[in-house]
């Protein structure tokens, strides 16, 4: 099983600032099979990243992705007060058995 | 406008049972592998079960495997979990998830419902 570990648990920062997440696989994830999402509390999760990089449709192009084998990142260039929620970062290169990562918070400072 | 629709949760002791169903709108239901993911109380999201979109390929879980039972029914447009043997470590709310991929594997999750709370306890 592929192991997802998120960091930080939680990052701090102000609308307008940069967002840098991280999202570290225990073994290679073949062909960027991996996907990120974003869900706010009460909220159902919302696909943002599909292969590391390509953005779902209606995604904001200040949500990007990139990384390669064991080390992926999710940018969110200028953070907007609809971005603070919680996002977490999904592999399916060993398909059908999907995993997930923890999580990262993004909370207003 | 795709909507997911989940039903059926609830508060269960340790070891019953609950049937979980998800009604489908506004996409080609039948052409999608759906799947069930839950995320217990503060926790990350986990992947459950997935069914392809004929019905063919069926996976589960190690955690479920032998207690839970993913169908379909596409003249329904609807998504079933049946839970048996529940355990406290089931308690959390399960999604219906729309996912694409291949005929016989998903890949990422397109489509979400709102979930539905499964609370399992004494």
């Amino acid at each position: 099983e592929i192991v997802l570990t998120q960091s930080p648990g939680t990052l701090s920062l102000s609308p307008g600032e940069r967002a840098t997440l991280s999202c570290r696989a225990s073994q290679s994830v073949r062909s960027n099979y991996l996907a990120w999402y974003q869900q706010k509390p009460g909220q159902a999760p919302r696909l943002l990243i599909y292969g590391a990089s390509s953005r779902a449709a209606g995604i904001p192009d200040r949500f990007s992705g990139s990384g390669s084998g064991t080390d992926f990142t999710l940018t969110i260039s200028r953070l907007e007060p609809e971005d603070f929620a919680v996002y977490s970062c999904q592999q399916y290169d060993t398909s059908p058995r999907l995993t997930f990562g923890g999580g990262t918070k993004v909370e207003i400072k | 406008e795709v909507q997911l629709v989940e039903s059926g949760g609830g508060l269960v002791k340790p070891g019953g049972s609950l049937r979980l169903s998800c009604a489908a709108s506004g996409f080609t239901f039948q052409t999608f592998s759906m799947n069930w993911v839950r995320q217990a109380p503060g926790k990350g999201l986990e992947w459950v079960s997935s069914i392809s979109s004929s019905g063919t390929y069926i996976y589960y879980a190690d955690s479920v495997k032998g207690r839970f039972t993913i169908s379909r029914d596409n003249a329904k447009n609807s998504l079933y979990l049946q839970m048996s043997s529940l355990r406290v470590e089931d308690t959390a709310v399960y999604y219906c998830a729309g996912a694409a991929g291949t005929t016989m594997v998903p890949y990422y999750f397109l489509y979400w419902g709102q979930g539905t709370l499964v609370t399992v306890s004494s």
